[in-house]
């Protein structure tokens, strides 16, 4: 089946640093979105991409999905404490099931 | 709070027995779906119930099934329970799911153990 690629599989960085990871397939999706988990709860939802190519923005974090629709990545700027936690991002191909990457743990260091 | 709650949120077993997992969905929302979260696979998708109706199927283990009840609230059963059954089961639901550019809200999951 799909598999996506997600790296790096953890990240320990300084407060204020930037952040980027990705997300990368053998296979083409038509969504791209990532989520955020913190301890012990569920995935939210942090930026969805419709469209290769698209840039998106929602407050210090930037995604973009790839021109080969075969890759994303996201990119967290000026890191908080609270940006902790494990981004996963996850493909669609129309209305099938979502495939997640094995997400990337973020440590962030005051 | 995503609106999607779960119960339990933990669960110690014993292996071979059944567990039952509920969800319920945000208000509205007709489409529910489970996944398991392991430390080694991440999530994975099981399966998704539209309105009632089975409509998409993962890697789930013929010793578990789900249904959704009339009132849109959903249960997973895992029978025959074994060790590597332990993970996080998590439901999310969304307005129809029928459609791609539809967002799936994640409820808190629950924790299986299984000693």
């Amino acid at each position: 089946g799909q598999q996506l690629n997600q790296s790096p599989q953890s990240m320990f960085i300084q407060e204020g640093e930037d952040v980027s990871m990705n997300c990368t397939s053998s296979s083409i999706f038509n969504t791209w979105l990532w989520y955020k988990q913190d301890p012990g709860e569920g995935p939210v939802l942090l930026i969805a991409l419709y469209k290769a190519g698209e840039l998106t923005s929602n407050g210090r974090l930037t995604a973009q999905f790839g021109i080969t629709r075969k890759d994303s990545f996201l990119n967290i700027s000026a890191s908080i404490p609270s940006d902790v936690g494990i981004y996963f991002c996850a493909g669609q191909v129309g209305n099938t099931p979502l495939v997640f990457g094995k997400g990337t743990r973020l440590s962030v260091i005051a | 709070d995503s609106g999607v709650t779960q119960t339990p949120k933990h669960l110690i077993t014993a292996t071979g027995q059944r567990v039952t997992l509920r969800c319920s969905p945000r208000s509205g929302d007709l489409s529910v779906y489970w996944y398991q979260q392991s430390l080694d696979q991440g999530l994975q998708f099981l399966i998704h119930y539209y309105n009632g109706e089975e409509r998409a199927k993962g890697n789930i283990l013929e010793r578990f099934s789900a249904q959704q009840f009339p009132d849109l609230h959903s249960e997973l059963n895992l029978s025959s329970l074994e060790l590597g059954d332990s993970a996080l089961y998590f439901c999310a639901s969304s307005v129809v799911g029928l459609a791609a550019q539809e967002t799936q809200y994640f409820g808190p999951g629950t924790r299986l153990l299984v000693l």
